[in-house]
This record gives C-alpha cells, sequence and structure tokens, in this order.
C-alpha cells in the first residue's frame, strides 16, 4: 500500500481525443510527478508540479499539461492524442521531505489509444 | 543525471541469492543509489536506497564499493513472487529547481524459475 491512488485503472480512446487521469496521495505531500511508461520501457518523466505550479518538465509536448489543486491531488491531461500516447501513465509523491526522498508511485492508469 | 548500466535479464532459481550489478561511472558526489522494483500493471516499489559501503533493510542488500562507480542488489533466497523488473538510479533527485525528477533506464527483468 503506497498511499497513491490513480483513477482510472484503464482506459480506451481514439485518436485527436483529450484525456484527463487523476492521482491523490494519503500523506498530502505537496509534490506531484507524472511519468509515462510505455510497454518494455523504464517510466520518463513528464512534469512535476508543487505547490499547484509546474515546476520541471520532461521532454514532452505542451499536449501534456496538468493541474495540482490546493488538497494537493492532481490531474494529467493530453490533448490531440496520438498512438503513441498509448502507455502506463503514473503519479508519483516522494515519501517525505528533504533531498533523495525515494517516490511513492500508484499502480497507473493504462490508456490505449485505438 | 549520472547514467546507470545494468543487465537487460536475468534468471534464478527459488531460494538462490541473486546479484543484479549496477554501473554508473559518472556518479557525483551527493548522489544516492536507489533500487526499485515493478511487477507488470503496478507502479514501481522502493525497495532500497544508499550512499556507500552496505545497506540492509528486511528485503534487500545493497554493496556500494569504495569509488561508487558500481553498485549491486542483493536479494537473498528469492521466491516466484520476486519475479519482477528491477531498476537502479543514480542521482540527487532534487534538481537545481526543485524537481524529484527520476531517470529510468530499461531495468533488469528478473525471471524466477521453480
Amino acid at each position: 500500500e503506497t498511499g497513491v491512488t490513480q483513477s482510472p485503472t484503464h482506459l480506451i480512446k481514439t485518436r485527436g481525443q483529450q484525456v484527463t487521469l487523476r492521482c491523490s496521495s494519503q500523506s498530502g505531500h505537496n509534490t506531484v510527478s507524472w511519468y509515462q511508461q510505455a510497454l518494455g520501457q523504464g517510466p520518463q518523466f513528464i512534469f512535476q508540479y508543487y505547490r499547484e505550479e509546474e515546476n520541471g518538465r520532461g521532454n514532452f509536448p505542451p499536449r501534456f499539461s496538468g493541474l495540482q489543486f490546493p488538497n494537493y491531488s492532481s490531474e494529467l491531461n493530453v490533448n490531440a492524442l496520438e498512438l503513441d500516447d498509448s502507455a502506463l501513465y503514473l503519479c508519483a509523491s516522494p515519501k517525505g521531505y528533504g533531498s533523495n526522498q525515494p517516490q511513492h508511485f500508484g499502480d497507473g492508469t493504462r490508456l490505449s489509444i485505438l | 543525471l549520472a547514467k546507470t548500466t545494468q543487465p537487460i535479464s536475468m534468471d534464478s532459481y527459488e531460494g538462490q541469492e541473486v546479484n543484479i550489478t549496477c554501473s554508473h561511472n559518472n556518479i557525483a558526489t551527493n548522489d544516492y543509489i536507489t533500487w526499485y522494483q515493478q511487477f507488470p500493471s503496478q507502479g514501481p516499489r522502493f525497495i532500497i536506497q544508499g550512499y556507500k559501503t552496505k545497506v540492509t533493510n528486511e528485503v534487500a542488500s545493497l554493496f556500494i564499493p569504495a569509488d561508487r562507480k558500481s553498485s549491486t542488489l542483493s536479494l537473498p533466497r528469492v521466491s516466484l513472487s520476486d519475479t519482477a523488473v528491477y531498476y537502479c538510479l543514480v542521482g540527487p533527485s532534487v534538481s537545481g529547481a526543485g524537481s524529484y525528477q527520476l531517470t529510468f533506464g530499461k531495468g533488469t527483468k528478473l525471471s524466477v524459475i521453480p
């Protein structure tokens, strides 16, 4: 039990559509990160939110956007879906405060694009 | 962030000790070494973290030589349930922008055989 919950667990969309994925952390940590994991690959960092503002981003286009709410739950939004967006999307929150903190990961949302 | 190299896959029989070695020649002074375990359709789970010498917890040991250019994750007496992908990560976790970005490679797929 990591205390990080993601919804939905599975989702099927078609090209060009938009999708919203959700994440909440029982710890109430003020930092949340999102990762994309393609089949057979390690997770790739999308971006991080700290106190409701984006403060770090990986190599992903602007159609990947996010929100963090005052209760520190978070959303990942992807517009104009492409076939390559099919992946497991993970959110993560640090176990504690300070540098080098390991991350709690949720079990992800499996997104399939048809 | 320092790059890591680890074997793509390993096989082991139940009850054996498994050692997975990761090389990280460009590790920086303030970098920690962290290992995660990931089962299919689940998020990565923190196993162990260390800076130097040896760290042991209830599930694994981590051996780090004096030059810190490699590390070895040791799993004692593996069982079928230890079949998973194991990721070695190196970094300070917190970048200059305060981002808890993790950089994953492809990991080592461990298969435990009955």
